[in-house]
């Protein structure tokens, strides 16, 4: 099984639905993190959290909400999804600031 | 200076051949230096870290430069399987801050 995963892996769906992404992971880590991958821009931080009582925003945290339901699960929502969340999302986990990252396979959101 | 910059390439080179990509960050106290790989619509997985006397894993080699504020990444003997885009990571901040991920140069390794 791995680290980190990501459900689901691919998801389309209607703008102005509610979408929820789910991350899981086993590596005991505290810190985790929500990111956004588009062409070109390179991968956008949307919120991250360095234990279950931490919530912090990110660079685009607009349209999205997070909740840390527990040291190990880390959902992403878009509450009413519009065309331009359209991307792929990447969940990460890590155990300090000096240490890497440990990203899961991804969701491909597509906004319709 | 932007935070994290890289040049984006792409880096076209044929197998066997030597390249290098460079990094520059803007905050000079910057703590920790990262290189990832990601392949295409794959997650970023660690490559290695940069360590400040310099480190070297098999065929990578990276270099942290603290006076000029870059870090260096050189491939030797390049695999058609190192194409990829390689992405330079700066723990640019002190205290609990998340990483900064530069939007990465692509590599392609030609037959």
């Amino acid at each position: 099984d791995a680290d980190v995963t990501q459900t689901p892996r691919n998801r389309i769906t209607k703008t102005g639905k509610r979408i929820m992404l789910e991350c899981s992971q086993t590596k005991g880590h505290d810190r985790m993190y929500w990111y956004r991958q588009d062409p070109g821009l390179g991968l956008r931080l949307i919120y991250y959290s360095f234990d279950v009582k931490d919530i912090n925003k990110g660079e685009i945290s607009d349209g999205y909400s997070v909740s840390r339901q527990a040291q190990a699960k880390f959902s992403l929502s878009l509450e009413s999804a519009i065309p331009n969340q359209t991307a792929l999302y990447f969940c990460a986990t890590s155990t300090g600031a000096n240490y890497g990252y440990t990203f899961g396979s991804g969701t491909r959101l597509t906004v319709v | 200076r932007k935070e994290v910059e890289q040049d984006p390439g792409p880096f076209n080179v044929p197998e066997g051949a030597t390249v290098a990509f460079n990094c520059t960050y803007s905050n000079s106290a910057s703590q920790s230096f990262f290189w990832y790989r990601q392949d295409c619509r794959k997650e970023p997985k660690l490559l290695m870290s940069v360590y400040s006397s310099g480190n070297e894993d098999g065929r990578f080699t990276a270099q942290l430069n603290r006076a000029s504020q870059y870090i260096s990444l050189l491939i030797r003997d390049s695999k058609l399987s190192d194409s990829a885009t390689y992405l330079c990571v700066v723990n640019l901040r002190t205290g609990n801050t998340p990483l900064v991920f530069g939007k990465g140069t692509r590599l392609s390794v030609i037959a």
